[in-house]
This record gives C-alpha cells, structure tokens and sequence, in this order.
C-alpha cells in the first residue's frame, strides 16, 4: 500500500523558521515533490528531490532519506504570504504521484 | 499562454446530470494526471496517461467516471449521473517524460446541487 503522512497544521511567526515533515510507505520511490497550495487556487510547485540530501532554493530547502522515507521543508525568514497548505507527493516506480493531505501553515504577525 | 489549462473553471449542474471537463496540456508533455480536491484534503489520484495510454484509474473510482486522451494531447474526464458526492476540484496535470516537475492547471471546479 501507500501512505504519506504529514501534520494538518502549524503555525509559526513571521520572520522565523518552519520545518514541515513528511514520511512515506509507497510501492518503490521515482522521487519526492512539495507544493504550495493557496485557498481556492492550484498547486504550484516548490521542490523535487530524487536523491538523498539538502536541497536548497531561496527561502526555501527540502530534504530527503529514502532509506527513512522522510523528507521535510524548510522555510526560512517566514512572511505573511507563506501562509498556504503545503503538499507532499510522491512518484512510485509506476510513476504514479499520490499526494499526502497536505499541512496548513498558518503565519502570525 | 503556455501552462496547463482546464475548461470549464466552474460548473453547476443537478444531481444525475453528466458532466465533462477537458484538460489542455503544456504542449509536448506525454504524461497527463487528474486529481480530485475537496475542502481541506490533498489532491487524490483519480487516473493518468502516458500519451493516449491510460496506465492506471484509481479503485476509488465508481464506472461513472471516465477520462480519455484520444491523440496523446488534450484530455477530457466525464462524471456520469453525477452525485453530490462529486462536489469538488477537479485538477489536471502534465509532465515530460522526466517527470521531475508535475504542472497544474486551474482546476474546474464542480458543484452538484
């Protein structure tokens, strides 16, 4: 089967550092992704890591062990627009993306 | 513009009433996937194509769904006799073969009253 867990929600405060987890039972591993999701509108892509380590892109950084079948994402110097749901998926050996259920960052002032 | 784009955006339609919702992919991608979204939930795996292959729909979902890919280019998913239970987003998304990047479309977003 497949699974892909991370939290429902966190909140965190501008200017500061979240780090968002997401581990995976899947049916083989062709790679991990992160979206970003606001209210209302469509995923828009953040990050895709295949091989294990830090990969870093501004604000933000996703890491990966596949050998724990974890992953999370960092975001860094928070701003109030972060606030979105953020996705995990993950491509199986068929290729196939499942989606985990997503985490609600919420920003404070 | 060059993205993935979805027609209808919005549809209301009465319960038992068909509905199809086309998918325009970012020219040159073979793979195709369609999602469904409800409130609160991540996007779930309803079926996807390689070209005009579809490789895999999802046990989740009932015979009244129906997605082809007749050319390998635009998709199009039908509901038939369609539920309450249908409300949702319908997402599409395209990837070349690499696969490294999945883009999404809009969505089309379905209300059944």
């Amino acid at each position: 089967g497949q699974n892909i867990d991370q939290p429902t929600e966190m909140t965190a405060t501008e200017g500061a550092i979240v780090q968002i987890n997401c581990t995976y039972q899947t049916s083989g591993f062709n790679g991990l992704f992160w979206y970003q999701q606001h209210a209302g509108e469509a995923p828009t892509f953040l990050s895709y890591n295949v091989l294990d380590g830090l990969e870093e892109k501004g604000r933000f950084s996703s890491f990966l062990s596949r050998s724990k079948g974890y992953s999370y994402l960092l975001l860094k110097e928070l701003q109030m627009k972060d606030s979105a749901s953020y996705l995990c998926a993950v491509r199986g050996r068929d290729d196939k993306i499942i989606f985990g259920k997503g985490t609600r960052l919420h920003i404070l002032p | 513009d060059t993205g993935v784009s979805q027609d209808p955006r919005h549809k209301i339609t009465k319960r038992g009433q068909n509905v199809t919702f086309r998918c325009d992919p970012i020219s040159e991608h073979n793979r195709l996937y369609w999602y469904r979204q409800t409130l609160g939930q991540g996007p779930e795996f309803l079926t996807y194509f390689q070209n005009e292959a579809q490789l895999e729909k999802s046990r989740l979902l009932s015979d009244r769904f129906s997605a082809e890919r007749p050319k390998g280019s635009f998709s199009t998913l039908e509901i038939q006799r369609t539920e309450q239970g249908d409300s949702a987003m319908y997402l599409c998304a395209s990837s070349p073969d690499t696969g490294n990047t999945i883009y999404f479309g809009e969505g089309s977003w379905l209300t059944v009253v």
